[in-house]
């Protein structure tokens, strides 16, 4: 298919140790989107990136987060030194438009990240 | 500041009945746009609808409808006859014209429909 794809699906990581996520995002797709979704909550936002600019990453939750898009297609959400707090699912989203807010955001299968 | 509210944690139903999902939102953006997504239990947030904050029409779908009022900064969704496969968390999200694009998302309500 021509989703936006996620890898790992799953995650599990010893506390302290530094993890990768990775995103696809839907070819052509300009916008891209780092949510974290806690368990029984709605997606909180992480970072916007505009082709390979990162225009917002106001909700970096610490400076353990860092993500990255260097070609404006795939894009890797870092975190280092994880810790418990830092379980959850994190959620990739495209769209094809800018910073309106009016274009509709297509999701990914998320990655659930568990910090033992 | 912009938040969304979905007061309704969980809702249960029998198979055919109506519901309807409750969205409250604030938002000081004169212009915005206002989502609803469904999350089944495989995870992915599988988009159903848009409205923008100049059309306040209310719109059907199948069995599903929308109503956005923006005199009680509302935007509900019901669905008609539900069926098992209704089953599942609907978010609300907002998104405004000076917000860069992303989207804020409610609590969410768990839909869970019984045969």
């Amino acid at each position: 298919g021509a989703g936006v794809s996620q890898s790992p699906r799953y995650k599990v990581a010893k506390r302290g140790q530094d993890v990768a996520l990775r995103c696809d995002p839907i070819s052509g797709h300009v916008s891209l989107f780092w949510y974290q979704q806690a368990l029984g909550q709605g997606p909180e936002f992480l970072t916007y990136f505009q082709n390979e600019a990162q225009l917002d990453k106001s909700g970096l939750p610490s400076d353990r987060f860092f993500a990255e898009r260097p070609e404006g297609s795939v894009s890797t959400l870092k975190i280092q030194r994880t810790q418990q707090e830092d379980s959850a699912v994190y959620l990739c989203a495209s769209s094809s438009g800018g910073t309106s807010g009016s274009y509709e955001q297509f999701f990914g299968p998320g990655t659930r990240l568990t910090v033992l | 500041a912009q938040k969304v509210t979905q007061a309704q944690t969980e809702i249960s139903v029998v198979e055919k009945e109506d519901v309807t999902l409750d969205c409250v939102y604030e938002t000081r953006d004169t212009t915005y746009y206002l989502f609803w997504y469904k999350q089944p239990p495989s995870g992915e947030l599988v988009f159903l609808i848009r409205r923008n904050s100049f059309d306040e029409q209310n719109e059907i779908s199948g069995r599903y409808s929308w109503n956005f009022q923006k005199s009680t900064s509302s935007f509900n969704f019901t669905i008609t006859a539900s069926q098992v496969v209704d089953s599942a968390v609907y978010f609300c999200a907002l998104s405004g014209i000076n917000q860069g694009g992303k989207l804020i998302f409610g609590q969410g309500t768990e839909l869970s429909v019984k045969p």
